[in-house]
């Protein structure tokens, strides 16, 4: 099966860099990605990592490392508007559907 | 514009009842998932299709069951309520690519309240 770790909530200023780590196991490995999660609003897609390295996006990068089963998504130049749920996912044993960790929750202050 | 719809978007049902949440998407998509949404769990996956009459089981399945007769509809069914469902439902869609993950698109999502 597969599971996924990510810590539950970061807090952080405007302006500032943030890092939401993400751990996961899974039998087969498809690629991890990322989705964004306004209150009462629905998932978005962010990025996606197939290979190890950095993929940027923006102010958004998500970074992969498949030998430590790991990846994070960093934010730069924090605004309040990236107050918001982040969730890291991978792709079930056919690699078709998204299996979620149980998100992390950003809070952004002024 | 292509779209992913969900409907309705706030249900409240009594335990026993059977209920069908209906979500229909334009983008011509193979693949369409449902997702449950609570506090504390994240998204977790209940079925998915990856095309017309194929359907599997995802990890919270029991009490659920979905058909898929033509490309855009996914219909998600509750056999007989439980104050356990009730949540927040997610459908979703995604492009077919060979088996790699590629972008999902959600709908709008479905509050349901078993009472």
């Amino acid at each position: 099966g597969q599971s996924l770790e990510q810590p539950s909530e970061v807090t952080a200023v405007e302006g500032a860099i943030v890092q939401i780590n993400c751990t996961y196991q899974t039998s087969g490995f498809y690629g991890l990605s990322w989705y964004q999660q306004h209150d009462g609003g629905a998932p978005t897609f962010l990025s996606y990592n197939a290979l190890d390295g950095l993929e940027e996006t923006g102010r958004f990068s998500s970074f992969l490392s498949r030998s430590d089963s790991y990846g994070y998504l960093l934010l730069q130049e924090l605004q309040m508007k990236d107050s918001a749920s982040y969730f890291c996912a991978v792709g079930n044993q056919a690699g078709t559907a998204l299996i979620f960790g149980k998100g992390t929750t950003l809070s952004v202050s002024s | 514009d292509a779209e992913i719809t969900q409907s309705p978007r706030h249900k409240i049902t009594e335990t026993g009842r059977q209920v069908t949440l209906a979500c229909h998407q334009t983008w011509n998509h193979n693949n369409m998932f449902w997702y449950r949404q609570d506090l504390g769990h994240g998204l977790r996956l209940i079925h998915y299709s990856y095309g017309v009459q194929d359907t599997n089981k995802g990890e919270v399945s029991d009490g659920y069951s979905v058909s898929r007769s033509n490309t855009e509809d996914l219909p998600l069914t509750l056999e007989s309520a439980a104050s356990s469902q009730t949540s927040v439902y997610f459908c979703a869609s995604s492009a077919t690519t060979g088996g790699t993950n590629t972008e999902a698109f959600f709908g709008q999502g479905t509050r349901l309240t078993v009472v």
